[in-house]
């Protein structure tokens, strides 16, 4: 199995910060990878498909990089409604697998 | 509009079977590849299998810890996913989304509780 190992955990932040969260994979997965947002009680909401690509409605602000095994979701001027947890999702091979979220909070 | 609308969940003791349902509208539910994913209290999100489109074959994939007792099908003709899930125990407590995670659809999410 694909491990997803994400970073930080957990990360405070003051609204206009840049912010940058990271996943590694244990093995090459090219850019089948996505990023979400979730907040408390909601469904999450993809924000960045294959790596980079931002979905459709998503502001301009949350970007994505990376390739192979190194994958990053930058938030350009963080903003009151993006404190939330983020997690990538591998689609390279089953079984599909989450990172272990990272929780932004407010500093 | 796009709705998935998960049902079926609830307290259930260990050992026990609970079957979820996703009704689908909105959108070509029989072109789908579907997910179920799952987040248990206070916890990250897990993936717990998908079944692809007919006509994409059909098949299923599931995660480690559910195989063999967990099955996914699909109802075409009534847009509708499903969740059999056997042998429960505690550590299947969990908030359960069916989900299209090709265009990212989700539904609310369904509680399934599994407790003595």
């Amino acid at each position: 199995d694909i491990q997803m190992t994400q970073s930080p955990s957990s990360l405070s932040a003051s609204v206009g910060d840049r912010v940058t969260i990271t996943c590694r994979a244990s093995q090459d997965i090219g850019i089948d990878l996505g990023w979400y947002q979730q907040k408390p009680g909601k469904a999450p909401k993809r924000l960045i498909y294959a790596a980079s690509s931002l979905q459709s409605g998503v502001p301009s602000r949350f970007s994505g990089s990376g390739s192979g095994t190194e994958f990053t979701l930058t938030i350009s001027s963080l903003q009151p409604e993006d404190f939330a947890t983020y997690y990538c999702l591998q689609h390279n091979s089953y079984p599909r697998t989450f990172g272990q979220g990272t929780k932004v909070e407010i500093k | 509009e796009v709705q998935l609308v998960e049902s079926g969940g609830g307290l259930v003791k260990p050992g026990g079977s609970l079957r979820l349902s996703c009704a689908a509208s909105g959108f070509t539910f029989s072109n789908a590849w579907m997910s179920w994913v799952r987040q248990a209290p206070g916890k990250g999100l897990e993936w717990v299998g998908h079944i692809k489109s007919k006509t994409d074959g059909g098949t299923t994939d599931y995660a480690a810890p559910v195989k063999g007792r967990f099955t996914i099908s699909r109802d075409d003709s009534k847009n509708t996913l499903y969740l059999q899930m056997n042998s429960l125990k505690t550590e299947d407590t969990a908030v359960y989304y069916c989900a299209t995670l090709g265009v990212d659809y989700w539904g609310q999410g369904t509680l399934v509780t599994v407790s003595s």
